[in-house]
């Protein structure tokens, strides 16, 4: 299995900061990579696929980039509604598989 | 727009097997894969496997041995059943749709989950 490893585990930030969140993958995976937004009680919600393409209805504030094992999500200026715990998936093989997750709090 | 409803017991003994079903309303279920992934209390997303409306099924090696997904398209309904379950089986159980890509697949919608906690 590919093992995805996001960092940092948890971050504190302020409404209107810059945060970036990372993703590196134990092997390449050519870009096939989406990022969930998930609240609490929540079901994940898909923000980016294929690493930089934002999934209709996201504001454009969120981002992704990266290739081959390193891909990060950018949330170029917080709001309220953004604390949540973010998520990676690959699925440029089977089984897909997940981050453990990062956790944006609120500074 | 697609919507997912998970039904079933939130409570299953050890060894016993665990069995959800997924509702899916505003679409058919046919033509798409579609997929349980679970998210044990506190930790990360790991996904179970996958149906075809077809009936075939892909499963996570980790869980093959234990696992069976099947479909019924009449009801737009595909089912979950998970063998000799364990206090590790604990976990709020997702139903998705499968968005599929050259590669592989991400997930897109999700129901919103249901908690199934195995105790005696």
């Amino acid at each position: 299995d590919i093992q995805m490893t996001q960092s940092p585990s948890s971050l504190s930030a302020s409404v209107g900061d810059r945060v970036t969140i990372t993703c590196r993958a134990s092997q390449g995976i050519s870009n096939s990579l989406a990022w969930y937004q998930q609240k609490p009680g929540k079901a994940p919600k898909l923000l980016l696929y294929a690493a930089s393409r934002l999934e209709s209805g996201v504001p454009s504030r969120f981002s992704g980039s990266g290739s081959g094992t390193d891909y990060t999500l950018t949330i170029s200026s917080l709001q309220p509604e953004d604390f949540a715990t973010y998520y990676c998936q690959q699925y440029y093989s089977t089984p897909p598989t997940f981050g453990q997750g990062t956790k944006l709090e609120i500074k | 727009q697609v919507q997912l409803q998970e039904s079933g017991p939130g409570l299953v003994k050890p060894s016993e097997t665990l069995s959800l079903t997924c509702t899916v309303s505003g679409g058919s279920i046919s033509s798409y894969y579609w997929s349980w992934i679970r998210q044990p209390p506190g930790k990360g997303l790991e996904w179970i496997g996958y149906i075809y409306y077809s009936g075939s099924t892909n499963y996570n090696p980790s869980l093959k041995s234990r696992v069976t997904i099947s479909v019924d398209t009449s009801k737009n309904q595909f089912s979950l059943k998970l063998s000799s379950v364990t206090a590790a089986d604990t976990a709020v159980y997702y139903c998705a749709r499968d968005v599929i890509a050259v590669a592989g697949n991400w997930f897109d919608p999700w129901g919103q989950g249901t908690l199934v906690t195995v105790s005696s």
